[in-house]
Formats: structure tokens, sequence, C-alpha cells
């Protein structure tokens, strides 16, 4: 199956300061990609979905000027949480949709999550 | 719209006993529906999913889920729980095959297992 990473597996960031996450589809080039938020005990919740060399769409509450998503490849993404604060200290999990070669999925295939923690 | 019930945040069974979660959707046409467990400070697994065909789906760790369409419902069930089951559980359900189409996820069913 394709194979989603992200880095940094964990990340700890002082208020006031911003955090860039990387989300990679390592074979398969990723023409969607979604990334969620998981509060502790919490599900997942869709933060926004992007389209290669497109604007994110960012679901309703999500502050698209704090998240911003850069998606300016078919295997990289970029969440960048920017002045972070302790309420957004969570697990951030992306997810691509995408093709290998000629032939298209429209399977989501999730990356193993970012733990971000802002003290 | 799509969305997701999961009856139960928190389900524990004895090891041996059957495991069953619950799982209703909504949706205004077919819908493709996932089960994915989560094991603590680890990133999403998925059990099994349903598309079209065969309504019984069999999935990994002897999980399985059968699509009810009269009854909106996809429920997890597990013959014989193991220690190792314990875990968070999500329903999802997607309009897959729609470029638009995104997974949205269930509020989740924490599984214990009695030793």
């Amino acid at each position: 199956g394709a194979v989603v990473s992200q880095h940094p597996s964990w990340v700890i960031c002082k208020s006031g300061t911003s955090v860039k996450i990387e989300c990679r589809s390592l074979d398969f080039q990723a023409t969607t990609m979604f990334w969620y938020r998981q509060f502790p005990k919490q599900s997942l919740m869709l933060m926004a979905t992007s389209n290669e060399g497109s604007k994110a769409t960012y679901e309703q509450g999500v502050e698209k000027d704090k998240f911003l998503i850069n998606h300016a490849s078919l295997t990289l993404s970029t969440l960048t949480v920017t002045s972070a604060h302790p309420e957004d200290s969570s697990f951030y999990i992306c997810s691509a949709r995408g093709r290998q070669g000629l032939k298209s999925s429209y399977e989501q295939y999730f990356g193993p999550g970012t733990r971000l923690t802002v003290t | 719209a799509q969305s997701v019930t999961q009856l139960g945040s928190h389900v524990s069974v004895s090891e041996g006993a059957l495991v069953l979660l619950r799982c209703n959707y909504s949706s205004s046409v077919p819908p493709y529906l996932f089960w994915y467990v989560q094991y603590p400070n680890q990133g999403l697994q998925l059990l099994l999913k349903y598309t079209t065909g065969a309504t019984l789906v069999k999935g990994i760790n002897g999980f399985e889920a059968e699509f009810k369409k009269s009854e909106t419902s996809f429920h997890l069930t597990k013959p014989s729980a193991h220690m190792s089951d314990a875990a968070e559980y999500f329903c999802a359900v997607s309009l897959l095959g729609s470029s638009a189409s995104k997974i949205i996820f269930g509020s989740g069913t924490r599984l214990s297992i009695r030793p």
C-alpha cells in the first residue's frame, strides 16, 4: 500500500513561536492532502483539504491565518502553526490521496501523526 | 453530507468474549465505510473497509463488519477478544470515488479488555 510519512513525530515549542509539520507521500503522487487534528481522548477533526498547486480549503471554525497549509508539490504538504499557544497542543495527522503512475486512487492513506506540545 | 455516530464511548469486555462496537451512518448516497484502530500515542491503522459488493467485510486481527443498508449500520465485531485489542476504534465514512470526498470520523469507542 501507499506510504505517508510525517516529520517530526513530536515537537515541543514555546508559546508565540511557529512550528512547521511536513507530510510526504513516499511512493505515490498526492494530488490531495488532508490535515486532521486530534485532541486527547477525542476523535479526528478535519482541518483542511489541499490540492496540489491550489489554496487549501479550510473547515468551518479553523483559522486559515493560524494554520498555514502549503501543498507545493505532489509529494509534500506542510502545516505551519503560527504564533502557537498551549491550546494548539494536539496530535496532527495528515492524509493523502493520489495516483501511482497512471493509476488514480481515491483512497486516503494516513501518516503516523505529529504530537505538538506548546509550553 | 455524511456523518457517523458511534454508540458508546467506552466498551469493556472480558478476554475471550464477543466484541461488538456500534456504528451508524448518515449519507445521501451509498457511502464507503471504514473502521480504524488507534493504539495509544500512535497513528491510525485501517482494520477494514466496505466499498461495494459483499456486505460482510473481513479485516485484520480477526475483526469483521457488516454493512446493513436498511439499518444504516456498520457494526464491528470480533468473536473472541484478546488483551491486545484494547485500543481506540473509529468508524468513518466517505463518498469514495468522488473527487470532492473526504473521510469523516465518528467520535470513537475505547475498547477495554478485562482479564
